[in-house]
């Protein structure tokens, strides 16, 4: 079945540092998602990339989509203690029904210190 | 935006008993609705599949005799997990979906089995 594998499974910065995570399908995907969750609290959608190569930006966070659709990243400028949390990426899987079970990553847990 | 109600927030209940969470679309009605199990450091593992006035599809592994999914109309899903033990103590997550809205995800229900 269709794997989603994401990295790193954790990083620590300092305040203002940039992060990444990155995430790879094993299957061509149709579209990307991404979400946070925060400690101790349910994944909250951000953003879906849906063309080969595409880029979209949301303030601090950039998000790519490949040309291949089968891997994906987020960046984060200059960190603030407000980007704590987990970030996962989710791709769907198309089973007959109208919208596909989703599969995520295994998710970057972000720490920031002040 | 869209937004899915999933109650109880948390519940500890003992061992051998039976508990039920609910999952709501309150201003959408919802195509399909997924239930994820989340456990503590780990990503969402999807547990079903269900869709209006059928069977819920379940993901390989999960007992469908524990987990018993109702999805008895466009706005409701209901998950109960039957005769539960300690090791069913776990983050429940559910999902709803609509065209306009794509996945919205319910605030999860934190389930302890003593």
């Amino acid at each position: 079945g269709q794997q989603v594998m994401q990295i790193p499974q954790y990083q620590h910065v300092q305040e203002g540092e940039d992060f990444t995570t990155y995430c790879n399908s094993s299957t061509t995907l149709s579209n990307i998602q991404w979400y946070k969750q925060r400690p101790g609290g349910h994944p909250v959608f951000l953003i879906q990339l849906v063309k080969s190569g595409e880029v979209k930006k949301q303030k601090r966070l950039t998000f790519q989509f490949g040309e291949a659709k089968k891997n994906s990243s987020l960046h984060i400028t200059a960190t603030q203690t407000t980007d704590v949390g987990t970030y996962f990426c989710a791709g769907p899987t198309f089973g007959g029904t109208s919208y596909g079970k989703l599969t995520f990553g295994q998710g970057t847990i972000l720490t920031v210190h002040p | 935006g869209a937004v899915v109600s999933q109650h109880p927030s948390w519940v500890i209940c003992k061992s051998g008993t039976s508990v039920k969470i609910e999952c709501r679309s309150l201003d959408f009605q919802a195509t399909t609705m997924f239930w994820y199990r989340q456990f503590p450091k780990q990503s969402l593992m999807l547990m079903a599949t269900s869709n209006e006035g059928s069977k819920a599809t379940y993901e390989q592994g999960v007992e469908k005799d524990k987990f018993l999914i109702n999805h008895a109309s466009l706005t409701l899903s209901t998950l109960t997990v039957t005769s539960a033990h300690p090791e069913d103590s776990s983050f429940y997550i559910c999902s709803a979906t609509d065209r306009t809205y794509g996945y919205t995800f319910g605030s999860g229900t934190r389930l302890t089995v003593v």
